[in-house]
């Protein structure tokens, strides 16, 4: 079936432009989480979604990022007046409440560059 | 969560068994090992995860000591498009809601001819 996707794959913006990256979970899946992996690191946690509730937010960098889930499945996390540090591949992942709850699946991610 | 330590790189031979190490010495009596891995330009990728005993699926073999406190990831038979960072990470268990993935920096294997 159909795994988490992201879009764009690719964005380049100037400093001090908005950007929104989106991610579309698998079908069904309760859990969504964002991480920023920047060059050479491990994946950080950013904020956590079940359905449309954000329960945990506190990966946050600062003000400037926002996320959303209104509908409890496609997901937009919104960055403001981007710096050159915002720099870095966003991942999303989303898991279900069933059988597969331990496992977190990921898309392939946002590859974000700040000039 | 507890912390985890692991080499910063590996070599292995293809066809050769890849055994990578983690230490995870402050481990408490809810937390289970998970491992993922991370092929370069994708997203993470679940391989398994246990909590005391060890664990096998199609992918690898989970090896916990007894007291915990380190496991060995065990890929039988390595090909070269098990070339990846391999993260071990450890997490409390199920507690109705889903948890995040505390990720260190991995170890960097890499699968030669």
């Amino acid at each position: 079936g159909a795994g988490v996707s992201q879009s764009p794959r690719y964005k380049v913006a100037k400093r001090g432009q908005d950007v929104a990256l989106r991610c579309d979970p698998i079908s069904g899946h309760v859990s969504l989480f964002w991480y920023q992996q920047a060059l050479g690191q491990g994946p950080e946690f950013l904020t956590y979604f079940q359905n449309e509730a954000q329960l945990d937010k506190s990966g946050l960098p600062s003000d400037r990022f926002f996320a959303e889930r209104p509908e409890g499945s496609v997901s937009t996390l919104k960055i403001q007046r981007t710096q050159q540090e915002d720099s870095a591949v966003y991942l999303c992942a989303s898991s279900s409440s069933g059988k597969d709850f331990y496992e977190q699946y990921f898309g392939p991610g946002t590859r974000l560059t700040v000039t | 969560d507890a912390k985890t330590t692991q080499p910063p790189s590996m070599d292995c031979a293809e066809g050769r068994a890849a055994n990578l190490p983690c230490n995870h010495s402050t481990i408490s009596g809810n937390e289970y090992v998970y491992w993922y891995r991370q092929i370069h330009s994708q997203g993470p990728q679940y391989i398994i995860h246990g909590l005391k005993n060890n664990e096998t699926n199609e992918m690898a073999s989970l090896i916990i000591t007894e007291d915990r406190k380190s496991s060995t990831l065990i890929l039988p038979h390595a090909t070269l498009r098990d070339t990846a960072v391999y993260y071990c990470i450890v997490r409390a268990g199920y507690t109705g809601t889903a948890s995040k993935l505390t990720f260190g920096t991995g170890t960097r294997l890499q699968v030669t001819l």
